[in-house]
C-alpha cells in the first residue's frame, strides 16, 4: 500500500509572500502520477497541480509550482505571491493505477 | 456547468436509519469513484467503477455499505443501519480511462448520524 506523508499540520504566509509545502510517499511502482489538491472551508476539492512520475521536468501551474525528486520519493508545493483566495486545506495525493492515497493535509492560513 | 454534482450535500439522520447518496459524474467519464473524508483528514478510498462494473471495493466498506452504478452514467451509495461512526464526508469523483488518471470531485454529501 503506498502512504503519503505531509509533515506539517498548519503552515501560515505572509499575503504575497511564497510558502513551501511538504510531501512525502512510499512506492515500489516507476510509473505513477502526483497531484495538490486544494480544499478551502466548506468548499469542495479542486486539482492545483499534477506531476507525472516520467517526467523529469518539474509541473508549473502559474503561481504553483513542485520540485518533484524521485528518487528521494519528495513531491513539495510552492506558492508564489501568496493570495487571500490561497487559503485552504491541501492535499497531497499519490496515484499509480486508479484509487488516490492522500496525505493528512496541510492548512494554509494567508495573513493579510 | 458540467462538473460532478452530488445531492444531497447535507444529511441528518438517526442512528439505525437507511441513507442514500447521488453521484452525477462528468458526462463523458467512464471512471467514477467513492471517497469517505473525516473532520482533518484526508478522502480514503471506498470504490470505484469502470462504466456499470465495481472493480474494487476498499475494506472500508462493510457489508452495510452498497453503491451501484446501473447504466453506467450516475451513482448511489447507500448506508444501512446507520452508525454514528458514519458521519463523514463522502465525496464522489470521477475521470477518464485514459492512464492520465486526474480525478476530478464533487462537492460532497455531508453525513451526521445521532
Amino acid at each position: 500500500a503506498q502512504t503519503v506523508t505531509q509533515s506539517q499540520p498548519e503552515m501560515s504566509v505572509q499575503e504575497a509572500e511564497t510558502v513551501t509545502l511538504s510531501c512525502t510517499y512510499d512506492t515500489s511502482e516507476s510509473d505513477y502520477y502526483l497531484f495538490w489538491y486544494k480544499q478551502p472551508p466548506s468548499r469542495q476539492m479542486i486539482l492545483v497541480i499534477r506531476q507525472e512520475a516520467y517526467k523529469q521536468q518539474n509541473a508549473t501551474e502559474n503561481r504553483f509550482s513542485v520540485n518533484f525528486q524521485k528518487a528521494a520519493k519528495s513531491f513539495s508545493l510552492k506558492i508564489s505571491d501568496s493570495q487571500l483566495g490561497d487559503a485552504a486545506m491541501y492535499f497531497c495525493a499519490y496515484n499509480s493505477d486508479y484509487k488516490l492515497s492522500f496525505g493528512a493535509g496541510t492548512t494554509v492560513t494567508v495573513r493579510a | 456547468d458540467t462538473g460532478v454534482s452530488q445531492d444531497p450535500r447535507h444529511k441528518i439522520t438517526k442512528r439505525g436509519q437507511n441513507v442514500t447518496f447521488r453521484c452525477d459524474p462528468i458526462s463523458e467519464h467512464n471512471r467514477l469513484y467513492w471517497y469517505r473524508q473525516t473532520l482533518g483528514q484526508g478522502p480514503e478510498f471506498l470504490t470505484y467503477f469502470q462504466n456499470e462494473a465495481q472493480l474494487e471495493k476498499s475494506r472500508l466498506l462493510s457489508d452495510r455499505f452498497s453503491a451501484e452504478r446501473p447504466k453506467g452514467s450516475f451513482s448511489t451509495l447507500e448506508i444501512q443501519r446507520t452508525e454514528q461512526g458514519d458521519s463523514a464526508m463522502y465525496l464522489c469523483a470521477s475521470s477518464l480511462e485514459t492512464g492520465q488518471e486526474t480525478q476530478y470531485f464533487g462537492p460532497g454529501t455531508r453525513l451526521l448520524v445521532l
